[in-house]
């Protein structure tokens, strides 16, 4: 089945600074890729998401960027500002195909932006 | 628009006792997705319905675990016999049809005594 690696576990950074999390899949199969983001005590919330077609997307200060060869993607934010602290967690899924678009997620960065 | 809504959203209750954890997905979505997440890590998938058969099971961790769902609404995960193990946070995802964003509730966080 599907894997999924996420780095780091912690990042810390400066507001105003740029704020970068990688994760790697092991399933070529895989097409699906959602960011998540999850306050405590709340669900986890979908903040952007991309497609094999398709190799970066854009949303204000949040872009994805990914790499169907190498099997990695990432999500780049910019302008970081106290609000975007919280856990995010990265997940791949076939899109609907055998595994029936079930997402295996990675095991989450808790982001700090200090102000 | 409303969103997915779990209830309870605590459950504290002894080991060995049955608990029922219920989901109310996005109206006319047809995908219920239920995952768990335990203190610290990602999420783990569980089961998923399309409509009211569940197709894939392959996540539920022991035969204490069972879930159904009515029709294109609710859904009802049920763990019998509870262990320690099974505390967690239960989450559930619904989605227009599988392969569409998924849209979770804010789960409901289980702690066996």
């Amino acid at each position: 089945g599907e894997n999924v690696e996420q780095h780091p576990s912690t990042l810390s950074v400066q507001e105003g600074d740029s704020a970068v999390i990688k994760c790697t899949y092991s399933d070529s199969a895989s097409n699906y890729f959602p960011w998540y983001k999850q306050e405590l005590g709340k669900g986890p919330q979908l903040i952007i998401d991309i497609r094999s077609n398709v190799g970066e997307k854009k949303d204000q200060r949040i872009a994805v960027t990914l790499n169907k060869t190498a099997k990695h993607f990432s999500l780049h934010i910019t302008e970081t500002q106290p609000e975007d602290s919280a856990v995010y967690f990265c997940a791949a899924s076939d899109g609907g195909g055998t595994s029936y678009g079930k997402l295996t997620f990675g095991q989450g960065t808790i982001l700090t932006v200090h102000p | 628009g409303a969103g997915v809504s779990q209830s309870p959203s605590n459950k504290v209750t002894e080991k060995g006792k049955d608990v029922e954890l219920r989901c109310d997905p996005i109206s006319g979505h047809t995908a219920l997705y239920w995952y768990r997440q335990r203190l610290g890590q990602g999420l783990e998938f569980l089961i998923y319905f399309q409509g009211n058969s569940a197709p894939d099971k392959s996540g539920l961790p022991s035969d204490r675990f069972s879930a159904e769902r009515t029709g294109e609404s609710v859904s009802t995960l049920t763990i019998q016999r509870t262990q320690q193990e099974d505390s967690a946070v239960y989450l559930c995802a619904s989605s227009v049809r599988e392969g569409q964003p998924q849209h979770f509730g804010d789960g409901t966080r289980l702690s066996i005594l």
